[in-house]
């Protein structure tokens, strides 16, 4: 089954580029979907399929899977986008598990 | 535009059950799938379950397989998830999730507002 690691933590200053992973063996062989969650919040669906960005989801997201890592990458970083993010990786034999959650911190 | 609105907190002594609605609106849900997820405070989510609202076939996390049931009305507006025995430790927010017909039974695309379980003697 996928045990999903995330960095509990990244921060990076606005206009920069920041970039949450999500690693597991193999991970690159399944379907990997992110949320940003903000406190008091549902999640938010911001990649699906990897690589998919929902209507009304900026273009500055943008997300990549091969190998052991999955990751979202988010250009241009403004303050609204400071919240949590998880990985989820779709896979039944493992019950479609999340990963652990980064806090982006918006210096 | 597909709203998914759950039913209101809840709190509930060890060993009783919940009973958490999830109404559909801007799309039909009886032709999608509805999920259930939990998130614990500071934890990260955790799928329990989905139901395929057409034909009513139900699957679960096999940690709370023989705990929990989902289920959804005759005209499949409104999905449900109820979960027994109850303790300390299932002290939550639930929430209802779909892909709608934008996304397919495999994303979670679109959320409900959440319903906050608190298990308490």
């Amino acid at each position: 089954s996928f045990v999903l690691t995330q960095p509990p933590s990244v921060s990076v200053a606005p206009g920069k580029t920041a970039r949450i992973t999500c690693g597991e063996n193999n991970i690159g062989s399944q379907s990997v979907h992110w949320y940003q969650q903000k406190p008091g919040q549902a999640p938010v669906l911001v990649i699906y399929y990897d690589s998919d960005r929902p209507s009304g989801i900026p273009e500055r997201f943008s997300g990549s899977n091969s190998g052991n890592t999955a990751t979202l990458t988010i250009s241009r970083v403004e303050a609204g986008d400071e919240a949590d993010y998880y990985c989820q990786v779709w896979d039944s034999s493992s019950d479609h598990p999340f990963g652990g959650g980064t806090k982006l911190t918006v210096l | 535009q597909v709203h998914l609105v759950q039913s209101g907190a809840e709190v509930k002594k060890p060993g009783a059950s919940v009973k958490v609605s999830c109404k559909a609106s801007g799309y039909t849900l009886f032709s999608n799938a509805i999920h259930w997820v939990r998130q614990a405070p500071g934890q990260r989510p955790e799928w329990m379950g989905w139901i395929n609202a057409g034909n009513g076939n139900t699957k679960y996390s096999q940690k709370f397989q023989g705990r929990v049931t989902i289920t959804r009305d005759t005209s499949a507006t409104t999905a449900y998830m109820e979960l027994y025995s109850l303790r300390s430790e299932d002290t939550a927010v639930y929430y209802c999730a779909s892909g709608g017909d934008d996304y397919g039974a495999y994303v979670l695309g679109y959320w409900g507002q959440g319903t906050l379980v608190t298990v308490s003697s």
